[in-house]
């Protein structure tokens, strides 16, 4: 079976960081795009950054362009959203996503077929 | 970016009611439209992908149509557990969005 673990969330104050990680089994790894999608409290999905399958490519939503950073190693099957310059309006669950069919890609795609559980991201003082 | 624009944003139905919820979106997007449902505290579950695909798993009174700018989903009977919230997401677009959801209650 497929497994996303979502791991790195944590209260943080506002202006600092936190690095979120996602360990993928079950899959030749390297051949899925991935993406990070959050839910702010009460509020709907929303898409945040996602990555090729290479790494080569990567997308950031306007509202946390220049302030985040998605990566992947394929050698530990694992994506990573850096999250700086963190605001109040960033606190949601993040959910680790994974494109369904190995293309490889984001765009002409098919959606998301497999989640991770979601980790808590507080930004407070 | 492409905006996607759910309707309504909340629907309160009876058992066995047959439903219609309505994505839109800003540009054209073919059939590169999937829909979820999502739970209270759980991830959200893919129903249907390439605008009309019903994803493995998913009972036959989940059904959806569309392309270019226009999407439906229709559940034909509902049952007990198919109250919870409903996403579009466009993917025609590396820069992926979601419509703002439908919350689907009970009459």
């Amino acid at each position: 079976d497929v497994q996303l673990l979502d791991s790195g969330g944590g209260l943080v104050q506002p202006g600092g960081s936190l690095r979120l990680s996602c360990a993928v089994s079950g899959i030749t790894f390297r051949n899925y795009a991935m993406s990070w999608v959050r839910q702010a409290p009460g509020k709907g999905l929303e898409w945040v950054s996602g990555i090729s399958g290479s790494g080569d490519n990567t997308y950031y939503a306007d509202s946390v362009k220049g302030r985040f950073i998605i990566s992947r190693d394929n050698s530990r099957n694992t994506v990573y959203l850096q999250m700086n310059s963190l605001r109040a309006e960033d606190t949601a669950v993040y959910y680790c996503a994974k494109a369904y069919g190995g293309f490889g890609v984001l765009g002409r795609d098919y959606g998301v077929d497999v989640w991770g559980q979601g980790t808590t991201v507080t930004v407070s003082s | 970016d492409i905006q996607m624009t759910q309707s309504p944003s909340s629907l309160s139905a009876s058992l066995g009611d047959r439903v219609t919820i309505t994505c839109r979106a800003s540009q054209s997007i073919a059939h590169y439209l999937s829909w979820y449902q999502q739970r209270p505290g759980k991830a959200p579950k893919l129903l249907i992908y390439s605008a009309s695909t019903l994803e493995s798993g998913v009972p036959s009174r989940f059904s959806a149509s569309g392309s270019g700018t226009d999407f439906t989903l229709t559940i034909s009977s509902l049952q007990p557990e198919d109250f919870a919230t409903f996403y579009c997401q466009q993917t025609y677009s590396p820069l992926q969005t979601f419509g703002q959801g439908t919350n689907l209650e009970i009459k």
